[in-house]
């Protein structure tokens, strides 16, 4: 069965920290693996990953996959109260290669 | 352009009865996905589907649970004869053409089976 574990299950820091989140997976028929941040309810998309060994940046968000250890790290530099929400690694594959697989997610709390 | 729009946002039913929940998707978008959220777990994938198609519905359990695109009006999801295990959230998420980058998710619905 497809799995994706994140660890730590929550977080919590001080603004100014830098943090970093872990995304593991076993799935059949990876395509790619998508992080997400989920405020309040909905997911919204932060980065698609493919390749091992580039990294993606957005400000001070950035993501990096190694694809022969099978995980993924998410970083936020300089960490404001507004980074506080639940952070969703999915990753793209399984038996319908568009279906994607999630972790439970890693809960961020920022505190002044 | 309005987001994606999930109705209702909270629906709470008592056991054996049935749940309907609608999505919206984006102006433009003719691809849907469900999926549901347990409490402590990730979303899961239940149905993937086009207008008037469903393309793959592995995901959804085999009874109770049935999705529709119809040509007109928003993606349906429904629930029959609830069970308290039903409680969870359900999310759907909208696409131009398919891909997950080019996805955007509704505000869930919260289903409560009381």
């Amino acid at each position: 069965e497809d799995k994706v574990v994140q660890s730590p299950l929550s977080l919590v820091v001080h603004e100014g920290d830098t943090v970093t989140l872990n995304c593991s997976y076993e799935v059949t028929n990876f395509r790619s693996l998508l992080w997400y941040k989920q405020e309040k309810k909905a997911p919204t998309f932060l980065f698609m990953l493919t390749s091992s060994g580039i990294e993606k940046k957005s400000g001070r968000l950035s993501s990096i996959l190694d694809k022969k250890e099978l995980f993924s790290i998410l970083n936020i530099t300089a960490t404001q109260t507004g980074d506080s929400a639940v952070y969703l690694c999915a990753v793209e594959g399984g038996a319908g290669s568009y279906q994607l697989t999630f972790g439970k997610g890693t809960k961020l709390s920022v505190i002044p | 352009n309005a987001g994606v729009m999930q109705n209702p946002r909270h629906l709470v039913r008592r056991r054996g009865q049935e749940a309907r929940l609608r999505c919206s998707p984006m102006k433009g978008h003719s691809h849907v996905y469900w999926y549901r959220q347990l409490p402590e777990e990730g979303l899961k994938f239940m149905v993937y589907l086009q207008k008037e198609n469903i393309i793959d519905e592995s995901g959804m359990p085999k009874e109770r649970f049935s999705a529709e695109f119809p040509k007109e009006g928003p993606s349906i999801l429904r629930i029959q004869q609830v069970v308290r295990g039903d409680s969870a959230a359900y999310f759907c998420a909208s696409s131009p053409n398919g891909l997950n980058t080019e996805a955007f998710f509704g505000q869930g619905t919260r289903l409560t089976v009381v």
